[in-house]
């Protein structure tokens, strides 16, 4: 299965506070997860991605935490700030190969 | 660095013709480009791969002869939408693999087509 299941679709959060955002796959050959932040109007950033060698991974504000055994991996955006307000979508690949996408998230981090 | 531009950022055309969009990454060699299409507020849909010097890869449901992809250089793919319509509004994304990163893709900045 190709899939990559992403939620909640939406999430406020009030500043300070913490986001998390969760996906989950279904193909074991998956091994590079990343996630992307997009502002409307703007191509998707790449945020953070980790390979399923590692249960966690933290640059700054962000974690992915992934489990290998339950084939999920989530987002933690600690001290959310409005300036975090964006969609943020979760991705797989495996090897070289194309990115699957989840749906997407819409954050909104209010003052 | 892994910068991707993209030109035009919108462009309004004509239903009838055609529209070429241009993806360049700036700072480093792309062996495989991709370009996406997205719906507001929907995710990304993959529409073809690109390898520098062959032909491109379509996803299942997009046609090859409406949308045209030429990856020319490792530096340079461009999409064109020949015989637009109104229904081939909207926002087009490309994205670029580097040459000897085999995972991490970056994205240009979107193109808006707006057909009348």
């Amino acid at each position: 299965q190709q899939q990559v299941k992403q939620s909640p679709q939406s999430l406020i959060v009030q500043k300070g506070g913490i986001s998390i955002i969760n996906c989950a796959y279904e193909n074991t050959a998956f091994d590079y997860f990343p996630w992307y932040q997009q502002f409307p109007g703007k191509g998707p950033a790449l945020l953070i991605a980790i390979r399923p060698d590692v249960s966690e991974k933290k640059e700054g504000r962000f974690t992915i935490s992934f489990n290998k055994s339950a084939k999920q991996f989530s987002l933690h955006i600690m001290d959310s700030q409005p300036g975090d307000s964006a969609t943020y979508f979760c991705a797989a690949s495996s090897n070289t190969d194309k990115l699957i996408f989840g749906t997407g998230t819409r954050l909104q981090v209010f003052p | 660095g892994a910068v991707v531009s993209q030109h035009p950022s919108w462009v309004i055309c004509k239903s009838g013709t055609s529209v070429k969009i241009e993806c360049r990454s700036l700072d480093f060699q792309a062996t495989t480009m991709f370009w996406y299409r997205q719906f507001p507020k929907q995710s990304l849909m993959l529409m073809a791969t690109s390898n520098e010097g062959s032909k491109a890869t379509y996803e299942q449901g997009v046609e090859k002869d409406k949308f045209l992809i030429n990856h020319a250089s490792l530096t340079l793919s461009t999409l064109t939408v020949t015989s637009a319509h109104p229904e081939d509004s909207s926002f087009y994304i490309c994205s670029a693999r580097r040459q000897g990163f085999s995972y991490e893709q970056y994205f240009g900045p979107g193109t808006r087509l707006t057909v009348t």
